[in-house]
C-alpha cells in the first residue's frame, strides 16, 4: 500500500462548479496535511496547510481532515481554467511528535472546461 | 529575485558523467531537501539535510550524493550519470520554527542523460 494515495485523474469539472480532489494516508501519526498545485514543468507551490480535523477555508479553497479516516480533501468552488493543474497532496511524516519530511501522492490531475 | 534558485535549469549529458546540481536559497531555513520527479511516479525524496552537519538518506539514494556547503547551499551529484536519471529534479526549504513541515520549492532542473 503506497503511503499517501490519490487518483491520478484527469478530473474534468465545467467552469463555475465545484473540484472535489481526494487523497488518503497510511500513518495513523501523521500531523501535517498539504496540497500543493503544480503545472505542467513547472515547481509545486503551496495552496493549503491543515493540521487538526475539519474545514479549513483560504478563498475558494476547502482543504478537510479526518483523521480517523485517514483522509484529506481539497474543495475548489467556482473552479476556473487557470486552476487546470496537478494537485499534490502530502503529508509529514516523523517521529515523537516531529515532522522529518514530506511524503507526496502521485497528484491528480484537474482540468476545467470552459 | 527568487528565494529559491536552482542551476543549472536545465542539462543534457552522457552516461558515466559527473553532474552536479546547485541549490540556493535566501530564506534563511534551516532544512534543505532534494526530490526528483518522474511522470506517474511523483515526487520522491532523494535526500535531505536539517543542518550544515547534517545528512539524511531519501528513499531513492542510491547513485546519488550531496552536499552541504552553507546553511544556504545544497548540491546533488550524480557520480555517473545513467539514461534512468533523466527526471525533473527539485530543491526545497523549510523553516525550523512554526510551520516547520512546509515546503518551499526551486524552479527544477531537467536532466536528460543520454
Amino acid at each position: 500500500q503506497k503511503e499517501v494515495e490519490q487518483n491520478s485523474g484527469p478530473l474534468s469539472v465545467p467552469e463555475g462548479a465545484i473540484a472535489s480532489l481526494n487523497c488518503t494516508y497510511s500513518d495513523r501519526v501523521s500531523q501535517s496535511f498539504f496540497w500543493y498545485r503544480q503545472y505542467s514543468g513547472k515547481s509545486p507551490e503551496l495552496i493549503m496547510s491543515i493540521y487538526s480535523n475539519g474545514d479549513k477555508e483560504d478563498g475558494r479553497f476547502t482543504a478537510q481532515l479526518n483523521k480517523a479516516s485517514q483522509y484529506v480533501s481539497l474543495l475548489i468552488r467556482d473552479s476556473q481554467p487557470s486552476d487546470s493543474a496537478t494537485y499534490l497532496c502530502a503529508v509529514g511524516m516523523g517521529y515523537g511528535g516531529a515532522t522529518n519530511k514530506l511524503i507526496f501522492g502521485t497528484g491528480t490531475l484537474l482540468a476545467v472546461q470552459p | 529575485d527568487a528565494d529559491v534558485t536552482q542551476t543549472p535549469r536545465n542539462r543534457i549529458t552522457k552516461t558515466g558523467k559527473r553532474i552536479m546540481l546547485e541549490c540556493s536559497q535566501t530564506k534563511g531555513h534551516d532544512r534543505m531537501y532534494w526530490y526528483r520527479q518522474d511522470p506517474g511516479l511523483g515526487l520522491r525524496l532523494i535526500y535531505y539535510s536539517f543542518d550544515v552537519k547534517d545528512i539524511n538518506k531519501g528513499e531513492i539514494s542510491d547513485g546519488y550524493s550531496v552536499s552541504r556547503q552553507a546553511q544556504a547551499k545544497f548540491s546533488l551529484s550524480l557520480e555517473s550519470a545513467i539514461p534512468n536519471q533523466t527526471a525533473l529534479y527539485f530543491c526545497a526549504t523549510s523553516d525550523l520554527g512554526e510551520n516547520t513541515d512546509t515546503q518551499y520549492f526551486g524552479p527544477g532542473t531537467r536532466l536528460t542523460v543520454l
